[in-house]
């Protein structure tokens, strides 16, 4: 247990519908990044949180967006989704933003887009 | 940008070595990470390296040569439940996401 949680861990939708997929981070951790991984692509890096702020941006589509609150959990929200947007979306936490801190991963929500 | 490259798939016999490579392309570099996950599970945290050399936990050691761009992930004494994923990332810069390779498949076979 990395002590990353996300909620949901599966979900099902229709296209065009809107959902939210929810991160609690490691006790302490002040970073959140969200991730998504698809069948036939790598770990994508979508967009990084810290401490209360958007810090890095990735592939994230502008349907796509997320937001980090004062108690540090995150929220990731999907709108418009396609099918093409069904994938396993993980939620990663790290301490302060010191160079070599080890990212720690949740066991993701599996979104399906039908 | 960012290039990370690995082979796709290995296949390897139970209590035998592998040796997974990694070469990366980065604009900067902050260290270099690799991840074990298996399929539909949670990538989990295995090794880091941000100095050149070999740096060993266990039956794993993973090796980096930053003039080369370079890194490898060896696996000793491998067993069945060695069977998975293994992700190589690079951090580019201090406090910022890790960039993934596409992860490189490998299958312990008896």
């Amino acid at each position: 247990d990395s002590g990353v949680t996300q909620t949901p861990k599966h979900l099902i939708t229709a296209t065009g519908q809107r959902v939210t997929l929810r991160c609690s981070p490691r006790s302490g951790d002040l970073s959140v990044y969200w991730y998504q991984q698809s069948l036939d692509q790598g770990l994508q890096f979508l967009i990084q949180y810290y401490n209360g702020e958007e810090r890095a941006k990735g592939n994230i589509l502008e349907r796509f967006s997320a937001q980090q609150f004062p108690d540090l959990h995150s929220e990731l929200n999907l709108s418009s989704l396609e099918l093409g947007d069904s994938a396993l979306y993980f939620c990663a936490s790290s301490a302060s933003g010191v160079s070599g801190n080890t990212i720690y991963f949740g066991e993701g929500s599996w979104l399906t887009v039908v | 940008g960012q290039n990370i490259d690995q082979p796709t798939e290995m296949t390897a016999t139970e209590g035998a070595i592998v040796q997974i490579n990694c070469t990366y392309q980065t604009s900067g570099f902050n260290g270099l990470f690799w991840y074990q996950q298996h399929a539909g599970e949670a990538p989990t945290f295995l090794s880091y390296n941000v100095l050149d050399g070999l740096e060993e936990k266990g039956r794993f050691s993973s090796f980096l040569s930053r003039s080369k761009g370079y890194s490898y992930l060896l696996l000793k004494e491998l067993q069945m439940k060695d069977s998975a994923s293994y992700l190589c990332a690079v951090r580019d810069k201090p406090g910022y996401a890790l960039n993934f390779g596409k992860g490189t498949s490998l299958l312990v076979t008896p």
